[in-house]
């Protein structure tokens, strides 16, 4: 069974300061593995994918992830944090065994807020 | 391109009434899910509907079904309205065959007084 536990529930960074959100997962098989970032009032929004090609990954807003397989991690960094980055940010990964079709194990958020 | 629209955005209701939500998908998709988001439990999959069949079903009461019509828009129906319903739903769709990119909505939330 898949399962994704995000450390931290809040963030707290300085503005211009490293951003750096964990993520350890359980997957049965190679898993695909996602980070969403939700602002107030709106659905999520796909910051970047991880599908078994390079382990890190780059997304969007500056965002990048490493895949470490034998920590089963897949944290989430900023090298530096900007005010419009305060939202809550979502790890997920595919719960399904062929890693296809729209069910996501998401973990339980973690809400980051950044001070100016 | 459009976006995941979702109607209604807010809506009140009572327990014991029943309600259905709309989700039209991006243009071209075919793969539609519902998940539920609380403060307590936080996502939960609901179920997954793709070519109007429901291709995956999550933990959830028989008082919660769905439907995909053939022109990819889905409904979801939520009987017998109980407090604990109160949430924000989301909708999000997919390409078939892609690596589970999920296209979300803004949600339907959903307050049961």
């Amino acid at each position: 069974a898949q399962s994704v536990t995000q450390l931290g529930s809040h963030v707290s960074v300085s503005e211009g300061a490293l951003v750096l959100l964990r993520c350890n997962y359980s997957s049965s098989v190679p898993p695909y593995l996602f980070w969403y970032v939700q602002y107030p009032n709106q659905g999520l929004q796909l910051l970047l994918k991880y599908t078994s090609a390079a382990t890190l990954v780059k997304g969007i807003n500056g965002f990048e992830a490493e895949f470490k397989k034998s920590e089963t991690s897949f944290h989430l960094t900023k090298p530096s944090a900007h005010m419009s980055d305060a939202a809550e940010y979502f790890c997920a990964v595919s719960a399904s065994v062929l890693r296809q079709g729209g069910k996501l194990i998401f973990g339980q958020g973690t809400e980051l807020s950044v001070k100016p | 391109k459009a976006g995941v629209t979702q109607t209604p955005r807010y809506l009140i209701k009572t327990r014991g009434q029943q309600v259905t939500l709309s989700c039209s998908p991006i243009s071209g998709h075919r793969s539609v899910s519902w998940y539920q988001q609380t403060p307590g439990q936080g996502l939960q999959f609901l179920f997954e509907y793709f070519s109007e069949t429901q291709r995956n079903k999550g933990n959830f009461p028989g008082r919660f079904s769905g439907r995909q019509f053939s022109n990819s828009r889905s409904e979801m129906n939520v009987s017998t309205l109980e407090l604990g319903d109160s949430a924000l739903y989301l909708c999000a769709s997919s390409l078939e065959g892609g690596a589970n990119v999920l296209t979300f909505g803004a949600g339907s939330r959903l307050t049961v007084l």
